[in-house]
This record gives structure tokens, C-alpha cells and sequence, in this order.
């Protein structure tokens, strides 16, 4: 079964704090995501990436950056933590090219507060 | 633009009872099309998909899809509800936008199970 793990569950930050979530998949996946999940707005996508060192910019990347060094590492950065930042954060992977023919598995989520 | 809806924000069902959860995309081109399924306190999991080939497709749990392509539908079927598919249902469409290939989720349909 395919794992994608999240580091943290909850994450309580300042504002004008810079974090840093963390997700890992373990089964090689070519392609990693970072949505973004509030109520009544489904989920938006904020990055994504079909290979190493290659990123590009979803809906929503205004206040976010990432990182992937290694294939199986996808992390998202918040470069000044805001309020309107606090929300459900879920890392996704996928098989194969191009992304949207293959189904996502999600990570359990991070839930982040901005105080 | 690509965009799906879920009409109803909030379904209740006793269970035993049938339920059908309604999904309406706009997209130019023959979809790609999902169901998701997110439990309290978890990420989401492919429940079903669609990319061509027999309308009505069969998925986990006991969920079934139907694809109508006049009316611009995928609907997610169940005929008898179990407490345990109380959960948050998310209706995707993979499509490519802004020249990336990516899923568009819906808002989300919340069910809860009366005993």
C-alpha cells in the first residue's frame, strides 16, 4: 500500500514565523502535491511537482514555496506564517507523467494555526 | 473555465437507506473523473474513477458512479448506507489548466448516518 506520510498532525505557529511541512512517500512516486483544504472550498492546490528539483505553481502559490530534493521528499514552506494561512494542509503522490490519468494518495493532513 | 459542483453541502441518511450524492463538472473534453472519500481526522481515498469505456463504474465500499455525458454528471450511488460512510465526499475532475495537467475537487458533500 502506498504511505505518504506527513510529519506533523497539528502545528500551532506565530505570525511572521517561517514553517516548514514535511511529506514523504514511500513508493516512487513521480508526482507530489500540496493543497490546501478549507470549508466550503473543497481543496486548492498550491504546488506541485512531476520530478525532482522541478516545481510549478498551482491556484493558490501566493505566501507559499517548496522544496524537493529527493524524489520522495515534498515540502512546503511558509515564508512569513500569516492567519490567513491557518488551515488543513494535505500532501498528495501520484504515478506516471503529466499527473491527472493516475489517482492521488493523500497524506493524513496537518492542521495549522496562525496565532 | 474547468470547475465542478457539488450541490448539496450537507446530506443526511438513516442508515439502510439508499443515498446519491450529486457532482456536476464543466470541462471541454471527455474528463477524467473521481470520487473521494475523507473520514474524520484522515485524508482522502479514491473511492472510484472514470476515464472512458462503460458509464457506470463500480468502486470501493459498495459505491458505484454514473457518468452522463449530456448532463454534465457523475453522480456517486450507494444502495444501502452503513454508520460507518459518515465522512466528507469529494467529486474531482482531472483536466488541463494554465497549461499543467491537475485535479479540480469540489467543494465537498458532508454525510451523516442516523442510526
Amino acid at each position: 500500500d502506498v504511505k505518504v506520510t506527513q510529519s506533523s498532525r497539528y502545528l500551532v505557529k506565530r505570525t511572521g514565523e517561517k514553517v516548514f511541512l514535511e511529506c514523504v512517500q514511500d513508493m516512487d512516486h513521480e508526482n507530489m502535491f500540496w493543497y490546501r483544504q478549507d470549508p466550503g472550498l473543497g481543496l486548492r492546490l498550491i504546488y506541485f511537482s512531476y520530478d525532482v528539483k522541478m516545481k510549478e505553481k498551482g491556484d493558490i502559490p501566493e505566501g507559499y514555496s517548496v522544496s524537493r530534493e529527493k524524489k520522495e521528499r515534498f515540502s512546503l514552506i511558509l515564508e512569513s506564517a500569516s492567519t490567513n494561512q491557518t488551515s488543513m494542509y494535505l500532501c498528495a503522490s501520484s504515478w506516471g507523467p503529466g499527473g491527472i490519468g493516475s489517482p492521488l494518495h493523500f497524506g493524513n493532513g496537518t492542521r495549522l494555526t496562525v496565532t | 473555465a474547468q470547475s465542478v459542483t457539488q450541490p448539496d453541502i450537507h446530506i443526511t441518511v438513516s442508515e439502510g437507506a439508499s443515498l446519491e450524492l450529486r457532482c456536476n463538472y464543466s470541462y471541454g473534453a471527455t474528463p477524467y473523473l473521481f470520487w473521494y472519500v475523507q473520514s474524520p481526522g484522515q485524508g482522502l481515498q479514491l473511492l472510484l474513477k472514470y476515464f472512458s469505456g462503460d458509464t457506470l463504474v463500480q468502486g470501493i465500499k459498495g459505491f458505484e458512479a454514473e457518468f452522463k455525458r449530456s448532463q454534465s454528471s457523475f453522480n456517486l450511488r450507494k444502495p444501502s448506507v452503513h454508520w460507518s460512510d459518515a465522512a466528507e465526499y469529494f467529486c474531482a475532475v482531472g483536466a488541463r489548466s494554465g497549461g499543467y495537467n491537475k485535479l479540480i475537487f469540489g467543494a465537498g458533500t458532508r454525510l451523516a448516518v442516523h442510526p
